[in-house]
């Protein structure tokens, strides 16, 4: 069955410095490949989409790959802050039908 | 411009009682899912509707769990006989059409807990 793996350590970092959060599946040949913000008490928060023909999406401080060959994302906040404390989901999908990891959580400490 | 709307927001059920957690998607948005997180899980897809259709259901439980979006209204997930391994968030995600690369825009979810 498909299998999708987070960073299992929660991540703690100082304020402007680079967080990167790992995203790994098996068994599973995605499309598409989603990250989400979701805060305590919230849903989810649509960041960014890469597709498998994409090797790199950027928005702002976010950067995400997609190695297809690796079965794995890779997703960036650069110059991180305080507010970007939160946890980080990768989503991957074929269709409508998403597929969650369990979820990274970032601390950044000012 | 308001999101997707859920509620309750929390709802505590004895077991065997129903629960009814309500949604309303976005303006415009005429596509519906549903997701459920278990703690320290990822949210699982349940059920998949337009209006006053099921479109994939494949996640939903065959027993006790059921769904619907009708013509008029929010979309409805019914949960007959709560069981406490049922205690969970559910959210609701909207999309203005079915397309594979189309965001999804979930709601802040409602959390179920069973005694």
């Amino acid at each position: 069955s498909q299998k999708i793996e987070q960073n299992s350590e929660a991540l703690n970092i100082q304020e402007g410095k680079t967080a990167t959060l790992t995203c790994n599946y098996t068994n599973y040949s995605p499309a598409y490949l989603q990250w989400y913000r979701q805060d305590p008490g919230r849903g989810p928060v649509f960041l960014l989409l890469i597709r498998e023909n994409e090797k790199e999406k950027r928005k702002e401080r976010l950067k995400v790959t997609f190695d297809t060959t690796l079965k794995q994302s890779l997703f960036h906040i650069t110059a991180s802050q305080p507010a970007d404390s939160a946890t980080y989901l990768c989503a991957l999908s074929n269709d409508y039908k998403l597929s969650f990891g369990a979820g990274t959580t970032v601390t950044v400490r000012a | 411009n308001a999101g997707v709307m859920q509620n309750p927001r929390h709802l505590v059920r004895r077991r065997g009682q129903e629960a009814r957690l309500r949604c309303s998607p976005m303006k415009g948005h005429s596509h519906v899912y549903w997701y459920r997180q278990l703690p320290e899980e990822g949210l699982k897809f349940m059920v998949y509707l337009q209006k006053e259709n099921i479109i994939d259901e494949s996640g939903m439980p065959k027993e006790r769990f059921s769904a619907e979006f009708p013509k008029e209204g929010p979309s409805i997930l019914r949960i007959q006989q709560v069981v406490r391994g049922d205690s969970a968030a559910y959210f609701c995600a909207s999309s203005p059409r079915q397309g594979e690369s189309d965001t999804q825009y979930f709601g802040p979810g409602t959390r179920l807990t069973v005694l």
